[in-house]
């Protein structure tokens, strides 16, 4: 069974630093890898997805990259902002399978 | 407006009751997922349907049931049998493998 883990559980900078979230995983025979962000009592937005044939993804101030054979993946973001606060999920698409498996999430807060 | 819609936002129910919530989705999508989602947690995959009148058990079907009469509708009934069913609840679905989210319903209990 495929585990995903998220690691710092939370995470707290100030503005305009660079940061960065870790997400590992156990099965490296995945399909994709994509980065979610869900405030508070909302669902979940897509930000970043990137394809097992890809090694980075870059959306404005972020960038995902992939590292399928340490079962790794990392999300950058630039120049942090306040209305970056919320938490960060990954989730990952096992071979082909249409199933997803989801980290606990990062729970960011940048303060002002 | 495409998208997924869940209703209600809120629901509460009784000691015994049955409830069920609702999942709708206008983007032509084959498969749809219900995740349970509990503070401090990931989703954990309640049932999933890849294609009508199909759907199978994921990691925690004990106490749900779901049905899947038509491509655009997915609801999720929570039984008397689930014993611990406050949480938040989710639906997606996906194409192409990217998942898309509904709002969510939070359930509590009376």
């Amino acid at each position: 069974k495929q585990e995903v883990t998220q690691i710092p559980a939370a995470l707290s900078v100030p503005e305009g630093e660079n940061l960065v979230l870790n997400c590992s995983f156990t099965d490296s025979a995945i399909y994709n890898l994509q980065w979610f962000r869900q405030d508070p009592g909302k669902g979940l937005t897509s930000l970043l997805l990137i394809q097992s044939s890809q090694r980075e993804q870059t959306s404005g101030r972020l960038n995902a990259s992939l590292d399928k054979s340490s079962g790794r993946s990392t999300l950058y973001i630039a120049a942090s902002q306040p209305g970056d606060s919320a938490t960060y999920l990954c989730a990952v698409r096992l071979g082909n399978f249409n199933k997803f498996y989801f980290g606990s999430g990062t729970k960011l807060n940048v303060k002002p | 407006d495409g998208g997924i819609t869940q209703s209600p936002k809120y629901l509460f129910r009784k000691e015994g009751q049955n409830v069920t919530l609702s999942c709708e989705q206008n983007l032509n999508h084959d498969a749809m997922y219900w995740y349970r989602q509990d503070p401090g947690q990931g989703l954990r995959l309640i049932y999933y349907s890849q294609i009508v009148n199909d759907f199978q058990k994921g990691d925690i079907a004990e106490g749900y049931s779901v049905s899947r009469e038509k491509k655009e509708s997915f609801p999720l009934t929570v039984t008397s049998a689930q014993k611990n069913p406050t949480a938040f609840y989710l639906c997606a679905s996906s194409v192409l493998g990217i998942q898309y989210f509904g709002a969510g319903t939070r359930l509590s209990v009376l």
